[in-house]
């Protein structure tokens, strides 16, 4: 089946320093979600991405979807300590099933 | 508004006995979906439901795990005879119909000793 290959898996950064991770796929999606989870909460929807190209932001945090429609960047800027979690990527095909990579786990270094 | 809410939201459970997980999706979301996560691991597909049918449930791991969906609203997991490898989050999302964005759930911790 599908599948999105996210990376990196883990990241560790210092405080301050700019992030960037992102999600490929083999298929075509028609829609790109980025997700963020906290420890021990369910995921909330950072940015939905609708158009091939298309960039958007989210305070300091930015994601494009792919021009060729397999892949999406998400970039967090001036990272801060409340950004540690979970990142997902989410692609919707063209079926209307919505596929998650498996994670970019964020960490700050003191 | 509301959003998606999860009953309970921890549960301990000795091994071999059936416990039932409660999803109430947010008001007029006709997709709901049940996800399985393992202590810090990705989230892994169990079943969907669109109004109270299943057109999918490929990703149920084996008979003992069930579900349904009443009313096109709350939805119930049931997992028979649990194992300690059941040991994980579940999170349940819904959506406005299949293949727009899913909003989640808090998860029930699931421990099976």
């Amino acid at each position: 089946g599908q599948q999105l290959n996210q990376s990196p898996q883990s990241m560790f950064i210092q405080e301050g320093e700019d992030v960037s991770m992102n999600c490929t796929s083999s298929s075509i999606f028609n829609t790109w979600l980025w997700y963020k989870q906290d420890p021990g909460e369910g995921p909330v929807l950072l940015i939905a991405l609708y158009k091939a190209g298309e960039l958007t932001s989210n305070g300091r945090l930015t994601a494009q979807f792919g021009i060729t429609r397999k892949d999406s960047f998400l970039n967090i800027s001036a990272s801060i300590p409340s950004d540690v979690g979970i990142y997902f990527c989410a692609g919707r095909s063209g079926d209307d099933k919505i596929i998650f990579g498996k994670g970019t786990r964020l960490h700050i270094l003191p | 508004g509301a959003g998606v809410s999860q009953s309970p939201s921890n549960k301990v459970t000795e091994k071999g006995k059936d416990v039932e997980l409660r999803c109430d999706p947010i008001s007029g979301h006709t997709a709901l979906y049940w996800y399985r996560q393992s202590l810090g691991q990705g989230l892994e597909f169990l079943i969907y439901f669109q109004g109270n049918s299943a057109p999918d449930k490929s990703g149920l791991p084996s008979d003992r795990f069930s579900a349904e969906r009443t009313g096109g609203s709350v939805s119930t997991l049931t997992i028979q005879r649990t194992q300690q490898e059941d040991s994980a989050v579940y999170l349940c999302a819904s959506s406005l119909a299949a293949g727009y964005e899913q909003y989640f759930g808090p998860g029930t911790r699931l421990t099976v000793t």
